[in-house]
C-alpha cells in the first residue's frame, strides 16, 4: 500500500502545452510538499500546504500552481511548459510543517517529465 | 553561495570499505540534520535524523554534525553493494535544504 503515491510517473510532452501532477498520500499528515530535482540531481523545495493552506511557495514562474482540494492530496498544474521545465517532480508529506519533531519527509517515487 | 553544500561524486568504492560522505552549510540558524538515500528512480528516503552536535549511530551508519565549523558527515562502515545509491544531506531550522547528492557505487 504506497505512502505517497504520484500520477503519471512519466510524461513527455511538447514545449507550449498544459500538464497536470496528481498526489495523494495515505499516512494521514496535514503538510504535503512539491520538490523539483533536476538532471544533477538538485533537490529544491516548490511550494508547502499545511492542511490545505499554502505555506510555503519558493521563486517560482506562475506558470506553476499547486491546488489542494484536501489535507490528502495536492497536485501541481504547469501551463506553457517550457525545455527547462524537464525534471523529476517529487511530492512528499509530513506529519507537521517544521523541523520540529523527526523532520521526516516521506517521498513518492516522482513524476518525470520530458519536455520536447 | 548556496546554503548547502555537498561533493556531487561520483564516488565508487570496493565492497567493505569504509565511506565518508560531506556537507558544509552556510546558515547558523540551521538546528537540524539529516541524510537521505535514493536509490535510482525512486524518491529519497529518511536515513538519518540529528538536532546536536556529536556523532549518532544506527548500525553501520554515523551521522556527525560539527556546528562549529558547519559540518555535516556520513559515515558507512563495511559498505555493501546495496548502499549503492544518492545520498543527499538537509539542514534547516524550519524548511530543509538539500544538498546536490553524492552517487555513490560500492563495487562487489
Amino acid at each position: 500500500d504506497t505512502a505517497v503515491s504520484q500520477t503519471p510517473k512519466y510524461l513527455v510532452t511538447q514545449m507550449g502545452n498544459d500538464k497536470s501532477i496528481k498526489c495523494e498520500q495515505n499516512l494521514g499528515h496535514d503538510t504535503m510538499y512539491w520538490y523539483k530535482q533536476d538532471s544533477k540531481k538538485f533537490l529544491k523545495i516548490m511550494f508547502s500546504y499545511n492542511n490545505k493552506e499554502l505555506i510555503i511557495n519558493e521563486t517560482v514562474p506562475n506558470r506553476f500552481s499547486p491546488k489542494s482540494p484536501d489535507k490528502a492530496h495536492l497536485n501541481l498544474h504547469i501551463n506553457s511548459l517550457e525545455l527547462g521545465d524537464s525534471a523529476v517532480y517529487f511530492c512528499a508529506s509530513s506529519q507537521d510543517p517544521g523541523m520540529m519533531d523527526t523532520g521526516e519527509l516521506f517521498f513518492g517515487e516522482g513524476s518525470r517529465l520530458t519536455v520536447l | 553561495q548556496k546554503e548547502v553544500e555537498q561533493d556531487p561524486g561520483p564516488l565508487s568504492v570496493p565492497e567493505g570499505a569504509i565511506v565518508s560522505l560531506n556537507c558544509t552549510y552556510s546558515n547558523s540558524a540551521f538546528q537540524y540534520f539529516m541524510w537521505y538515500r535514493q536509490y535510482s528512480r525512486k524518491g529519497p528516503e529518511l536515513l538519518m535524523y540529528t538536532y546536536s552536535s556529536g556523532n549518532k549511530e544506527d548500525g553501520r551508519f554515523t551521522a556527525q554534525v560539527d556546528k562549529s565549523s558547519k559540518y555535516i558527515s556520513l559515515f558507512i562502515r563495511d559498505s555493501q553493494p546495496s548502499d549503492s545509491a544518492t545520498y543527499l544531506c538537509g539542514a534547516g531550522s524550519y524548511q530543509l535544504t538539500f544538498g546536490k547528492g553524492t552517487k555513490l557505487s560500492v563495487i562487489p
